[in-house]
């Protein structure tokens, strides 16, 4: 247990709204990570930080941004959810001092009508 | 940049048989190299990873995987699977000393372990 925590972990909206994911991790790791999971595409890195108020894109970031004001929380924000964003995403952080291991956090199931 | 291939989609099994689960990468550099498991509707749990050292590596519920650096390989293996072993099964790479970036996953693996 990496001690990370997803919020919310279900999510319905509506095409158009703003969708925020929160990422809470309590072991202090500098490396943090969206990821989203969808059939046949395995998972492809969104966003991903390293460290406070230092993050980069990843393979698919187009319609998302990221916010990372402290090291504990890493936040995904939808600005206008499309149909597209419906998926699975899971934050995960990186432990460099094992090899820089990845963990995941138990994931957000959100679903754009 | 690296890549990973994985060579089944899916890996139907019945139960108490042996199972191999193929895992191929391409890198430019060396690379630590890792087998996660995700049950349905869960978050992905470490099996096992390579770092250094020993080649053949063991994880959690019996599995191991073995590092072949002239194939570029690393293939997850059980002798005896279980029911509760159906899941998907990702493989992943990272570079070493890498940037924060570069963690590549295959599309996974499904496997069934059939009565």
């Amino acid at each position: 247990d990496a001690g990370i925590t997803q919020s919310p972990r279900h999510k319905v909206t509506e095409t158009g709204t703003p969708v925020t994911l929160r990422c809470h991790q309590t072991e202090n790791h500098r490396y943090m990570y969206w990821y989203r999971q969808d059939p046949g595409h395995g998972l492809r890195l969104i966003h991903y930080s390293y460290g406070v108020k230092d993050t980069d894109k990843g393979e698919v970031s187009d319609g998302y941004s990221v916010s990372r004001s402290k090291t504990e929380d890493f936040l995904l924000t939808l600005e206008s959810a499309t149909s597209s964003q419906t998926s699975v995403y899971f934050c995960a952080i990186r432990d460099i001092s094992e090899g820089n291991t990845i963990y995941f956090g138990e994931g957000s199931w959100l679903t754009v009508v | 940049a690296q890549s990973v291939t994985q060579l089944d989609s899916q890996v139907p099994v019945f139960e108490e048989a042996p199972v191999e689960l193929r895992c191929n990468y391409s890198s430019s550099v060396s690379v630590y190299l890792f087998w996660y498991v995700q049950y349905p509707n869960q978050g992905l749990q470490l099996l096992l990873k390579y770092l250094s050292g020993s080649t053949l590596v063991k994880g959690i519920n019996g599995f191991e995987a073995e590092f072949n650096k002239s194939q570029t390989s690393f293939h997850l293996r059980k002798p005896s699977v279980h029911i509760s072993d159906t899941a998907e099964y990702f493989c992943a790479v990272s570079a070493r000393g890498g940037s924060a970036r570069q963690l590549t996953f295959g599309s996974g693996t499904q496997l069934t372990v059939l009565p």
